[in-house]
């Protein structure tokens, strides 16, 4: 069965600053999605960025990009400027290339504080 | 509709009563999930509808929940017998089948008194 690590309950950022969410996740599979999601108190899932296996490049988004190491199983997201409205519940999430039903596994989550 | 909409919002039930949630999935979205937080926890899978037919139920905790969808529209997630652990925010998410990003909704907070 697939797992999803984030070993970072809490982080804290200072605003305009740069900081780094951990992921790791254990699969036997070659082929899948890793995700980062965004929560806000608004409870509701904003999908932040998404990174395909079998891609070697490094997903990027504006302010967001990702720091993917197939052969670690890691999958760290990268914030830069920080800004206030980036503090939210994160979660790293995987999901299957085929199979599985588009069934997306779920780290714990990481709370981001962005401090002025 | 424009997003996936969740009903109700919050829902406060005593323990032992039968509860419905139900899901608006986005307009054309043939895959919905369901997904169960508790509080502080990440997501937890529930079950997976392809149209109306679900092909994964392996996530539902218990026989006490059980799900459905009518045609590709809306599914509701039914908790018989309500328990104090089955209070949690309960996500609904569409994707279409060759689309990977799910969409999701706002929630149902659960609570069981």
């Amino acid at each position: 069965a697939q797992t999803v690590t984030q070993s970072q309950p809490e982080m804290s950022v200072q605003e305009a600053e740069t900081v780094t969410l951990s992921c790791t996740y254990d699969t036997s599979e070659s082929d899948y999605y890793l995700f980062w999601y965004k929560q806000p108190p608004s409870r509701q899932m904003i999908l932040v960025i998404r990174q395909e296996a079998y891609k070697q490049q490094n997903a990027t988004e504006n302010r967001f990009s990702v720091n993917f190491q197939k052969a670690a199983k890691s999958f760290s997201l990268k914030i830069s400027d920080s800004q206030l409205g980036d503090a939210a519940m994160y979660f790293c999430a995987y999901k299957k290339l085929t199979g599985g039903g588009n069934k997306l596994t779920f780290g714990t989550g990481t709370q981001l504080k962005v401090e002025l | 509709g424009a997003g996936v909409s969740q009903s109700p919002s919050n829902k406060v039930t005593e323990k032992g009563k039968d509860v419905e949630l139900r899901c608006d999935p986005i307009s054309g979205h043939t895959a919905l999930y369901w997904y169960r937080q508790r509080l502080g926890q990440g997501l937890e899978f529930l079950i997976y509808f392809q149209g109306n037919s679900a092909p994964d139920k392996s996530g539902l905790p218990s026989d006490r929940f059980s799900a459905e969808r009518t045609g590709e529209s809306v599914s509701t997630l039914t908790i018989q017998r309500t328990q104090q652990e089955d209070s949690a925010v309960y996500l609904c998410a569409s994707s279409r089948v060759s689309n990977t990003e799910a969409f999701f909704g706002q929630g149902t907070r659960l609570t069981v008194v």
